[in-house]
């Protein structure tokens, strides 16, 4: 069973700070993290994929991936009211076409706050 | 365009009633799964197919049923069973990458 834990929210920020995500899992042999985003009453849409240590950028989004410390993270930079929805750390995946039991974190409230 | 399309987007059960929430994708994806979401919650697992013809259960399989005949199709019946079933559901299903989501379901008891 692959499982991810998020740190714990809500969290509330101003519009412009950076607001920061966390999420650690269980399983050392993943290889490929996810981060999505669910506005009230919406589903899931992917926001970012990570697949190597280090940092990926993608405009104001950056996910950071450390394998050794089975941590993933996300960063929003210049934080906008439009930012403001549940980020769901996926289960991470171990390649290949193995499945089984994924277990979805269990999110962050992300409010920003003009 | 590819994707997963659930139906309906509302429904609405009387007491001791079953019913069924479809989920038909056309993503040639192996895995599906279906999750639930109360108000201010993550989404919990209730069943997943690896496989046609193959399912298991997640966290809370419980009053719920499904069957996974076509690799397209992955139904959820929800049963007379489920005692507290007004929840949104979530229709996800994955290959070698991410998830795709189904727009989801919303099912009242009335």
């Amino acid at each position: 069973q692959k499982e991810v834990e998020q740190n714990s929210g809500p969290l509330s920020v101003p519009e412009g700070a950076i607001a920061s995500l966390n999420c650690t899992y269980s399983d050392r042999v993943s290889q490929s993290f996810f981060w999505y985003r669910q506005y009230s009453g919406k589903s899931p849409e992917l926001i970012m994929s990570i697949y190597s240590n280090g940092d990926k950028e993608d405009g104001r989004f950056t996910a950071q991936l450390n394998k050794a410390s089975q941590y993933v993270s996300l960063l929003i930079r210049d934080s906008q009211p439009s930012d403001s929805a549940t980020y769901l750390c996926a289960p991470p995946r171990a390649g290949g076409t193995s499945y089984g039991k994924l277990t979805f974190g269990q999110g962050t409230i992300l409010t920003v706050h003009p | 365009d590819g994707g997963i399309t659930q139906s309906p987007k509302y429904l609405f059960r009387k007491e001791g009633q079953n019913v069924t929430l479809s989920c038909e994708q056309n993503l040639n994806h192996d895995a599906m799964y279906w999750y639930r979401q109360d108000p201010g919650q993550g989404l919990r697992l209730i069943y997943y197919s690896q496989i046609v013809n193959d399912f298991q259960k997640g966290d809370i399989a419980e009053g719920y049923s499904v069957s996974r005949e076509k690799k397209e199709s992955f139904p959820l019946t929800v049963t007379s069973a489920q005692k507290n079933p007004t929840a949104f559901y979530l229709c996800a299903s994955t290959s070698r990458g991410g998830y795709t989501f189904g727009s989801g379901t919303r099912l009242t008891v009335v």
